[in-house]
């Protein structure tokens, strides 16, 4: 079954413990994007990837890292997590590098809470 | 940079109306998509737009991209429980030189039974 997974799901951790969220897909897609969903905020781009060993920030990469050493994974990572990054995260991915152009498919969330 | 305007925020509608939610850029768009997001799920991808005055349909949706492709709607006709959501608009289109897909913030819609 073509998925994007995410893992974990839900994550409860202190201010300044790192931690890495995952996410892999096994569609085979070139292009693969961070978001965050925030009430009101809608979802904001943290980072992006057009192709393995390319990454790019998005709107909102404050605090946080990415990279893609492999086509099919492309962990979230906060090196020092703070309470403001208390969000819903979604993992995307989309065919091609022209993202306009195809569509995204979205992992499942990961729901994490800083304290 | 480019901007993606979605309203209504939310929309509480009885089962039966019928439900409309608009998006506006900032600049041209060379297309648009459309997602949903069921409560407690994922953006699930719905439909994308190229052309300028596309209408597409599918089943009880209309979705619409405008001629001068700075707009877009996409109407439900007689809701169902079913089509509880937020749903999500993402305009293409070139930002500072660079294309980028940029979402708007989603209009809710709630349906009473």
């Amino acid at each position: 079954e073509a998925q994007v997974t995410q893992n974990p799901r839900y994550l409860i951790t202190v201010t300044g413990k790192k931690l890495t969220v995952t996410c892999s897909q096994n569609m085979n897609h070139e292009y693969m994007s961070w978001y965050r969903q925030d009430p009101g905020l809608g979802l904001r781009q943290i980072y992006y990837s057009m192709n393995v060993e390319v990454t790019d920030k998005g709107d909102v990469p404050e605090g946080y890292k990415v990279s893609r050493k492999e086509k099919r994974n492309f962990p979230l990572i906060l090196e020092s997590p703070s309470p403001n990054q208390t969000s819903l995260y979604f993992c995307a991915s989309s065919l091609s590098g022209l993202v306009g152009f195809y569509e995204q498919y979205f992992g499942p969330g990961t729901r994490l809470t800083v304290t | 940079g480019q901007q993606v305007m979605q309203i209504p925020q939310y929309q509480h509608v009885q089962e039966g109306e019928d439900f409309t939610t608009y998006c506006n850029s900032s600049t041209t768009l060379s297309n648009i998509q459309w997602y949903k997001q069921r409560p407690g799920g994922h953006p699930v991808f719905l439909i994308q737009l190229v052309k300028s005055g596309e209408v597409k349909k599918q089943k009880r949706l209309t979705f619409q991209f405008g001629e001068a492709k700075k707009n877009s709607s996409l109407h439900i006709t007689a809701t169902q429980t079913t089509d509880v959501g937020t749903y999500f608009c993402a305009g293409f289109g070139t930002q500072g030189g660079s294309e980028k897909l940029v979402f708007g913030k989603g209009t809710k819609l709630t349906v009473n039974p």
